[in-house]
């Protein structure tokens, strides 16, 4: 059964920390993607990962940024949180840009 | 630019109705086309897929969506609610291998 992860489900920060989001996926996907979803706004893609230590932005790269040193690992670093970094955060994988993704939980971040 | 709209954020249906989400897409490319769907405190798993094959595709959980190009839609359905159908839809456009999602339809299916 294919799995992906999140490293944690709830998570709460203060404004100006540094945050880290964890994703692993167990199925050897080549791609991984960030998103946050946000009501009424649906899911917007904020990095994405098509090979190790390969990246590229998507619509709403500011505040965040990404690394893939491992194939199944793909992290998500807020360098400053900030209050409107509130949100859930979706990780994602695929094997080739036009297959299906699978997603993991997410993990609902608030910053106070 | 490539864009999805779902009409409505609330659906409401009752058990054993016809379930009707509307999704209409613009992309100046022939598109792969999504539905996803995310139960609660859950992410999101593949209902179906469109990819040029059929214009009709057939999903998970008797759900299906026709793509009809000259509407630029890609509704989804199926013939009878259930109870476990209520969760989140969303219709997604992948024109160059990157998702564009929808803003969402959430169902409500009532007793």
């Amino acid at each position: 059964d294919v799995k992906v992860t999140q490293s944690s489900r709830y998570l709460v920060k203060r404004t100006g920390e540094k945050v880290f989001l964890e994703c692993v996926q167990d199925m050897d996907h080549e791609n991984m993607f960030w998103y946050r979803q946000d009501p009424g706004l649906g899911l917007r893609l904020i990095y994405f990962s098509y090979d190790v230590k390969m990246k590229e932005k998507g619509d709403i790269p500011e505040g965040y940024s990404v690394s893939r040193e491992k194939k199944e690992r793909f992290s998500l670093i807020l360098e400053s949180a900030s209050t409107n970094q509130t949100s859930m955060y979706l990780c994602a994988s695929s094997q080739g840009p036009l297959d299906e993704q699978y997603f993991g939980p997410g993990t609902r971040l608030t910053v106070t | 630019a490539q864009s999805v709209t779902q009409l409505g954020s609330h659906v409401s249906v009752s058990e054993g109705a016809l379930v009707l989400l509307r999704c209409n897409y613009s992309s100046s490319v022939p598109p792969y086309l999504f539905w996803y769907v995310q139960y609660p405190n859950q992410g999101l798993q593949l209902l179906l897929k469109y990819t040029s094959a059929a214009t009709l595709v057939k999903g998970i959980n008797d759900f299906e969506a026709e793509f009809k190009k000259s509407e630029t839609s890609f509704h989804l359905t199926k013939p009878s609610a259930h109870m476990s159908d209520a969760a989140e839809y969303f219709c997604a456009v992948s024109p160059t291998g990157k998702l564009i999602f929808g803003q969402g339809t959430t169902l409500q299916v009532k007793p």
